[in-house]
């Protein structure tokens, strides 16, 4: 199947700061990939679509201005979380859709993120 | 939106048993529904997926219903082991194939030797 990365793997950042993660389709391209968060014993909440070339599409009550979404190229997205603090430590995970082949989603193998 | 219910929540079952979860849809434009499995700290696992316009698939010990009528879809373990236990989450497509997925909350299966 298909190969999604992402990096770093575990960052651990104080309050305040900025922390950005990325999101590579390794053997494919994807003009759209999605942000999940997964906070512990629960399950994957979608955060956002990012889209190549065009502004991210945020789900309802995830702020845009916090979690900045990029997708310059067809095999990267990035996603910043601004001003990072306590309440946002979590699994960060992102997937791309193969769109040449089955549509399945493919994960990559997430960023945990804490926030002292 | 979308909003997908699964249960049971946990799941406690003697190996070699069967093990069923079951997960609820709300839009009638979701027309795909993978089943994943994961461990604590990796990524979510495909172990099998539907579409709408098949009713049942199997995959050796695995097989998944789906009843658009309903909007239900169904994960059946059969013959259960011991690394069979994990935590189980449906996903229900928002609309068309690839596009983002809503996931249920998660079943947490235990299969005792």
């Amino acid at each position: 199947g298909a190969v999604v990365s992402q990096h770093p793997s575990r960052v651990i950042c104080k309050s305040g700061t900025s922390v950005k993660i990325e999101c590579r389709s390794l053997d494919f391209q994807a003009t759209t990939m999605f942000w999940y968060r997964q906070f512990p014993k629960q399950s994957l909440m979608l955060m956002a679509t990012s889209n190549e070339g065009s502004k991210a599409t945020y789900e309802q009550g995830v702020e845009k201005d916090k979690f900045l979404i990029n997708h310059a190229s067809l095999t990267l997205s990035t996603l910043t979380v601004t001003s990072a603090h306590p309440e946002d430590s979590s699994f960060y995970i992102c997937s791309a859709a193969d769109s040449r082949g089955s549509n399945e989603q493919f994960f990559g193998p997430g960023t945990r993120l804490t926030v002292l | 939106g979308e909003n997908v219910e699964q249960h049971p929540s946990t799941l406690s079952v003697q190996e070699g048993d069967s093990a069923v979860i079951k997960c609820t849809y709300s839009d009638s434009a979701s027309n795909y529904f993978p089943w994943y499995k994961q461990e604590l700290g990796k990524r979510p696992q495909l172990i099998i997926d539907i579409r709408s316009n098949v009713g049942e698939k199997k995959d050796q010990r695995i097989a998944v219903t789906l009843n658009k009528t309903a909007k239900h879809f169904s994960l059946h373990i059969t013959e259960t082991q011991p690394e069979d236990s994990a935590v189980y989450f449906c996903a229900a497509s928002i609309g068309q194939a690839g596009t983002a997925l809503i996931f249920g909350k998660g079943t947490t299966l235990s299969v005792s030797s």
